[in-house]
């Protein structure tokens, strides 16, 4: 069965640290992984994707990690700010078709100051 | 760019009422998908459209769910008659051929009572 879990389900750190967010899936055949950032009463917006071949991708304080060997991201976010108070939602597609998507249940992290 | 717009943003509607919401995806976008989002279940497609033709609606949960495109820059979804159960947020997202980056509207939050 394709699935997708995220962990934690939750998080809370201080303004300025780091944070590492987990996704593993069993989705497969495996076409390519997407995080999206979803603000409080908005949809959710692409941070990142990346395909097979690619480990590691930067956006800014945001990089992802890829390891399609033990089907496995992270997204790790580098000195937090209070704007990164977001759901991290973590998105695989499969090969049979470019909308074929399945989507974890996010981690909800919270940066206080 | 505007974005992919979605209306209304809120809906308050008793059961048993017909609901109807309404997309505008980004021009140039062949591809319309309509998804449901709820904290106990995530994000759930319900129906996507390729060129203004439905493609897969195995997602829509029952015959009280519809969902048209009369063209390729609107889309609506209508529920009839609504639930409570179907409370949730709606969001409306569209992409173009080849691109691995689906964008998201604003969504519309329905509560039924």
């Amino acid at each position: 069965k394709n699935q997708v879990e995220q962990s934690p389900q939750s998080l809370i750190i201080l303004e300025g640290k780091n944070c590492t967010l987990q996704c593993n899936y069993t989705v497969s055949p495996f076409s390519n992984l997407r995080w999206y950032k979803q603000d409080t009463g908005r949809g959710p917006v692409s941070l990142t994707i990346m395909t097979f071949s690619e480990n590691t991708k930067s956006n800014g304080r945001y990089t992802a990690t890829l390891d399609a060997d033990t089907k496995q991201s992270s997204l790790h976010i580098t000195a937090s700010q209070l704007s990164d108070s977001a759901s991290y939602i973590c998105v695989v597609s499969d090969q049979t078709g470019a909308n074929n998507l399945f989507f974890g249940t996010g981690t909800r992290l919270t940066v206080i100051p | 760019d505007a974005g992919v717009i979605q209306s209304p943003r809120h809906e308050v509607t008793e059961m048993g009422q017909e609901v109807t919401l309404r997309c505008k995806p980004i021009s140039g976008h062949n591809s319309l998908f309509w998804y449901r989002q709820t904290m106990m279940r995530g994000l759930e497609l319900l129906i996507y459209f390729n060129n203004n033709v439905p493609i897969d609606d195995s997602g829509m949960p029952e015959d009280r769910f519809s969902a048209k495109m009369p063209n390729a820059s609107f889309s609506t979804l209508k529920i009839q008659p609504s639930e409570p159960r179907d409370s949730a947020v709606y969001f409306c997202a569209s992409s173009s051929r080849g691109d691995y980056g689906y964008t998201f509207g604003s969504g519309t939050r329905l509560t039924v009572v």
